[in-house]
């Protein structure tokens, strides 16, 4: 049961450009949600996070929207660089303490020159 | 601040041996988490250990088992393995217990295990 599911494996974006990555969940009690980024060969870094009380979180070029009327977050980066080629996680939990986070399955995304 | 560190970073190992993998903590975190990566499944929780206790549990067979130790250095061992326990390990700590004052993970770079 992949309670937090993100449809597209893959996303190319010209440099530049805005890149949306997205992300739906299931499971209502999610309050928490949050972004990943992973290089090869490196541990998934934090990125940003939102909290259910609020739609949106911005920090620089990155900035994150939370629908939960419809289950869905977003993650948005402007402009693209060419450094931000990763694989994208995002991940859900519940604030009740003693609850995991539970991740999608990330998006690949490779920005173009 | 030392970030968290994982040893080994790769092991190749036979099927049905068993295999211990190590991780600290970055230092003053009390919880540390254990993920499984696969290509294609993303992150599957293992389990999450706090003052020594595991706290938390995920759908994984009794042959992974984990430790933590009094200074939140944490252990996970997987016994009689199998091909399909290759993987990358990645471990995870935190000041508090997942899901408590919303504070993010801080991961390490992984043991990647290769079962032949």
């Amino acid at each position: 049961d992949q309670q937090v599911k993100q449809n597209s494996p893959s996303l190319s974006v010209q440099e530049g450009r805005i890149s949306i990555l997205n992300c739906d969940y299931t499971n209502s009690m999610f309050d928490y949600f949050l972004w990943y980024k992973k290089y090869p060969a490196e541990g998934p870094t934090f990125l940003i996070s939102i909290s259910s009380i609020k739609d949106k979180n911005e920090d620089g070029r990155f900035t994150v929207f939370l629908n939960k009327s419809a289950k869905h977050l977003s993650l948005h980066i402007v402009p693209s660089q060419p450094g931000d080629s990763a694989v994208y996680f995002c991940a859900a939990s519940a604030n009740f303490g003693n609850e995991k986070l539970t991740f999608g399955t990330g998006t690949r995304l490779t920005i173009i020159p | 601040k030392a970030g968290v560190t994982q040893t080994p970073r790769y092991l190749i190992k036979t099927r049905g041996q068993q295999v211990t993998l190590s991780c600290s903590p970055i230092s003053g975190h009390r919880s540390v988490s254990w993920y499984q990566q696969t290509p294609g499944q993303g992150l599957q929780f293992l389990f999450e250990y706090f003052s020594e206790t595991q706290r938390n549990k995920g759908n994984f067979p009794g042959r992974f088992s984990g430790r933590q130790f009094s200074n939140s250095r944490s252990e996970m061992n997987v016994s009689t393995l199998e091909l399909g326990d290759s993987a990358l390990y990645l471990c995870a700590s935190s000041p508090h217990l997942t899901g408590k004052y919303n504070s993010p993970l801080h991961f390490g770079n992984g043991t990647r295990l290769t079962v032949t």
